[in-house]
């Protein structure tokens, strides 16, 4: 079975919805990172987490929220979805401390696209 | 700013032989880790390579190598002996003091019969 996993798969949503993504995670990680990664920009950050209480804004957080229900799980939700965030959205745990350690394992990704 | 560079949006190498993905970084960290991660058209990130700064020797794993030039901010992945299976988008990243990585934009390798 798969380390991190990532609910749903593909999505298409409207306009306006809000939507929910998924993450969980067995490798017993305390740091859960959400990206997304659009053609020709590689991946950047939207929210991350150190542990359950601790909640931080990435590089590209305005439109999205996240929520850490257990040291397992981070979600990602889109209040209200809009076309320039379809993309392909990726889940990421790492461990703490330093070094090779802090190597970030990811998730299959979400395709989402907004219509 | 912490920043990673990749020069080469595409790659192309005959297979069997090797090849060298160029990335350059920029850091005013002391201590950083970097990491290449491959990515192909299925889409999932694999982790294939670390080396930190402070590591004395070039990282390895199999066919990967990292050719590490600190004074030149230069993490450079080779892949020696190329495999059909090795095309793909390879990204070179930074971990930045925060703990999450910035990327560079990727190089597209593709690997000729």
């Amino acid at each position: 079975d798969a380390d991190v996993t990532q609910t749903p798969r593909n999505r298409i949503t409207k306009t306006g919805k809000r939507i929910m993504l998924e993450c969980s995670q067995t490798k017993g990680h305390d740091r859960m990172y959400w990206y997304r990664q659009d053609p020709g920009l590689g991946l950047r950050l939207i929210y991350y987490s150190f542990d359950v209480k601790d909640i931080n804004k990435g590089e590209i957080s305005d439109g999205y929220s996240v929520s850490r229900q257990a040291q397992a799980k981070f979600s990602l939700s889109l209040e209200s979805a809009i076309p320039n965030q379809t993309a392909l959205y990726f889940c990421a745990t790492s461990d703490q401390g330093g070094g090779v350690e802090e190597t970030q394992y990811f998730g299959p990704g979400t395709r989402l696209l907004v219509l | 700013a912490q920043k990673i560079t990749q020069t080469q949006p595409g790659m192309f190498v005959q297979e069997k032989e090797a090849v060298t993905l160029d990335c350059t970084y920029d850091t005013s960290d002391p201590s950083y880790g970097l990491f290449w991660y491959k990515q192909p058209s299925s889409g999932e990130m694999i982790f294939l390579i670390y080396q930190g700064s402070y590591d004395q020797q070039n990282a390895t794993e199999g066919r990967y190598s990292l050719n590490f030039q600190k004074a030149r901010k230069s993490a450079n992945l080779v892949i020696s002996a190329s495999q059909l299976g090795d095309s793909a988008m390879y990204f070179c990243a930074m971990v930045r003091s925060q703990g999450n990585l910035i990327f560079g934009k990727g190089t597209k390798l593709s690997v000729k019969p």
